[in-house]
């Protein structure tokens, strides 16, 4: 099946710098990538999502980048903040499998 | 308010006993999807289900089962307890096949003592 690795599990970044988070995919048939974000104690909540026909999306801070070729995908928050500090999660739909694939998360701290 | 409804909230139980948790998904949509989430864990899918059928089953242990009524909601039974089961189990839902977003609930934490 579909394994997604994700990287770093933690990250620490300053208030107002950038932070990057980084995926690979193993199943060339996956084409729905979602982010989540989830904070302490509550449910993971979708903040960006991109398909596999396009390069990037932006949404204000956030960006998301996909490789098709490579098999990676990336989450981008420009001008951290502290409320930015919470636990993302990469995705890949494995087309088929009808199932939503997880990295293992990383931790972000912003530190004000 | 994702629309996704977990039900209990928290359950405290004994090893050895059995448990079922409840998850309604959001009105129309037909896959349902558990998850667990160890302490400071990732999500480890357990299984899903599209339109009361299993569609996909991820490390689900074989004290573990769930089903999926014609109601759409579902339920997740877990028997012969042990302590290494205590977790947030989340239940989440999407329209159709899943590259669309997926809804979770607020999540069901279980404290196996």
């Amino acid at each position: 099946g579909e394994n997604v690795e994700q990287h770093p599990s933690t990250l620490s970044v300053q208030e107002g710098d950038s932070a990057v988070i980084k995926c690979t995919y193993s199943d060339s048939a996956s084409n729905y990538f979602p982010w989540y974000k989830q904070e302490l104690g509550k449910r993971p909540q979708l903040i960006i999502d991109i398909r596999s026909n396009v390069g990037e999306k932006k949404d204000q801070r956030i960006a998301v980048t996909l490789n098709k070729t490579a098999k990676h995908f990336s989450l981008h928050i420009t001008e951290t903040q502290p409320e930015d500090s919470a636990v993302y999660f990469c995705a890949a739909c494995q087309t088929g499998a009808n199932n939503l694939f997880f990295g293992t998360g990383t931790r972000l701290t912003v530190i004000p | 308010d994702s629309g996704v409804t977990q039900t209990p909230k928290h359950l405290i139980t004994a090893t050895g006993q059995r448990v079922t948790l409840r998850c309604s998904p959001r009105s129309g949509d037909l896959s349902v999807y558990w998850y667990q989430q160890s302490l400071d864990q990732g999500l480890q899918f357990l299984i899903q289900y599209y339109n009361g059928e299993e569609r996909a089953k991820g490390n689900i242990l074989e004290r573990f089962s769930a089903q999926q009524f014609p109601d759409l909601h579902s339920e997740l039974n877990l028997s012969s307890l042990e302590l290494g089961d205590s977790a947030l189990y989340f239940c989440a839902s999407s329209p159709t096949h899943p590259d669309s977003e997926a809804f979770f609930g607020q999540g069901t934490r279980l404290t196996v003592v």
